[in-house]
């Protein structure tokens, strides 16, 4: 089993949609969460961290459960530039090595 | 700029050859990671490293491989007798710094595109 699996994707959606990311952990000592994001040949930049109360930033909506070990990302009012690939990411313990998924990929469409 | 700095930014080497990355950590830190992107994959992580000492090389294939940060200098990821299986791209990303919003935060250099031919 993988330690952290996601939506395998595509995900197509037209500009202004709403869409969900989901992933799952498989180790339940892990301590933090993120969602990173991937444009394609570039490098992983860092979205938002994750926390068990939820939290927003702007459009994006990340939860934590950690009774299922459950991350989900929420992305309201799709844009253009919000296509890319979006990375679950978890550690076991703060500074440590990330351990990623193989993300999933939105394509958001005018 | 003072992000985190890598090259070259893309390396080709025959196999047989050795390949060396660098990595440069944003100013002020002192956390280096390496992780390995083979295509169509995700980040796998290789190794942590703080100032002369590796941290956690778990990642690190057996052989071939060896990562050093000197007190002086950039991180360097060495790659020896590669192989075609070796073409990835190599991620450095660091942390630790007073600048990041928590220590943990890990941020990403542009990496290094190895083509083994």
């Amino acid at each position: 089993r993988k330690e952290v699996e996601q939506d395998p994707g595509p995900f197509n959606v037209p500009e202004g949609a709403t869409v969900a990311f989901n992933c799952t952990y498989s180790n339940s000592a892990s301590q933090s969460f993120f969602w990173y994001r991937q444009d394609c040949r570039k490098e992983p930049k860092l979205l938002m961290s994750v926390y068990s109360s939820g939290n927003e930033d702007g459009r994006f909506t990340a939860q934590l459960n950690r009774a299922s070990q459950y991350i989900s990302l929420l992305i309201r009012d799709s844009k253009l530039s919000d296509s890319a690939t979006y990375l679950c990411v978890v550690t076991f313990q703060a500074g440590t090595a990330l351990i990623f998924g193989k993300g999933t990929t939105l394509s958001v469409s005018s | 700029n003072a992000g985190v700095m890598q090259n070259p930014r893309h390396l080709v080497r025959r196999r047989g050859q050795e390949a060396r990355l660098r990595c440069s950590p944003m100013k002020g830190h002192s956390h280096v990671y390496w992780y390995r992107q083979l295509p169509e994959e995700g980040l796998k992580f290789m190794v942590y490293l703080q100032k002369e000492n590796i941290i956690d090389e778990s990642g690190m294939p057996k052989e071939r491989f060896s990562a050093e940060f000197p007190k002086e200098g950039p991180s360097i990821l060495r790659i020896q007798q590669v192989v075609r299986g070796d073409s990835a791209a190599y991620f450095c990303a660091s942390s630790g710094g007073l600048a990041s919003p928590t220590t943990e935060t890990q941020y990403f250099g542009p990496g290094t595109r190895l083509l083994v031919l």
